[in-house]
């Protein structure tokens, strides 16, 4: 069975800076893929980024990237140069490769403060 | 690209009514498309994975009865709440997904469906 942690209900960040958002998942799976959603209050869920088990590199996709350490079992999100439009639920997930079960976080809640 | 429409956006019902929702995929054919439903600040739980032309998977504890889910062609997938009661009201979401290589199976998603029932 997949388990995905997110451990920051909410984080706060002003306007420009960077931010991390946490996500630690375990898994018995050799191979499967780890996503980052965006849900703002209108509650459509974006796709933001994806990395997969065997990506030696991490994802990136603009201003978003995925700092993945496999050892460690974490695939953190980093939004770089926040925006205010920016604020919204984030939800890290995951799936066996093939297999398309997303199992999700609880979320974290980000802020983005002028 | 991959766009996933949703409709209605939302709906209110009366009490053992029935509501069909419809999600699709407009700009490409989706082998899978799944159904999730996601209570007030909480995450999204799985109801179901339909694959077109088959019977779909229901996750444990989603009666099968109740939402019945429909997946007639490679862009629709509907899902029926039949019988509606006030604890059935939530927001209902769908992804579907391509097959585009090997390794990504993207789940793109719908706006979601908030339904109310009275």
């Amino acid at each position: 069975a997949q388990k995905i942690t997110q451990t920051q209900p909410g984080m706060f960040v002003q306007e420009k800076e960077a931010v991390t958002l946490d996500c630690t998942y375990d898994t018995s799976d050799q191979s499967y893929g780890l996503f980052w959603y965006k849900q703002p209050s209108s509650g459509e869920m974006i796709f933001l980024i994806y990395q997969g088990s065997y990506d030696e590199q991490n994802a990136t996709e603009g201003r978003y990237s995925l700092n993945f350490q496999k050892a460690r079992k974490s695939a953190n999100l980093v939004i770089s140069a926040s925006q205010l439009g920016d604020s919204a639920m984030y939800f890290c997930a995951m799936s066996p490769i093939g297999f398309q079960k997303l199992v999700f976080g609880t979320g974290t809640r980000l802020l983005v403060s002028p | 690209g991959a766009v996933v429409s949703q409709h209605p956006s939302r709906v209110i019902c009366k009490s053992g009514t029935s509501v069909k929702i419809e999600c699709r995929s407009l700009d490409f054919q989706a082998t899978t498309m799944f159904w999730y439903r996601q209570f007030p600040k909480q995450s999204l739980m799985l109801m179901a994975t339909s694959n077109e032309g088959s019977k779909a998977t229901y996750e444990q504890g989603v009666e099968k009865d109740k939402f019945l889910i429909n997946h007639a062609s490679l862009t629709l997938s509907t899902l029926t709440v039949t019988s509606a009661h006030p604890e059935d009201s939530s927001f209902y979401i769908c992804s579907a997904s391509m097959r585009g290589g090997a390794e990504t199976d993207t789940q793109y998603f719908g706006p979601g469906t908030r339904l109310t029932v009275l």
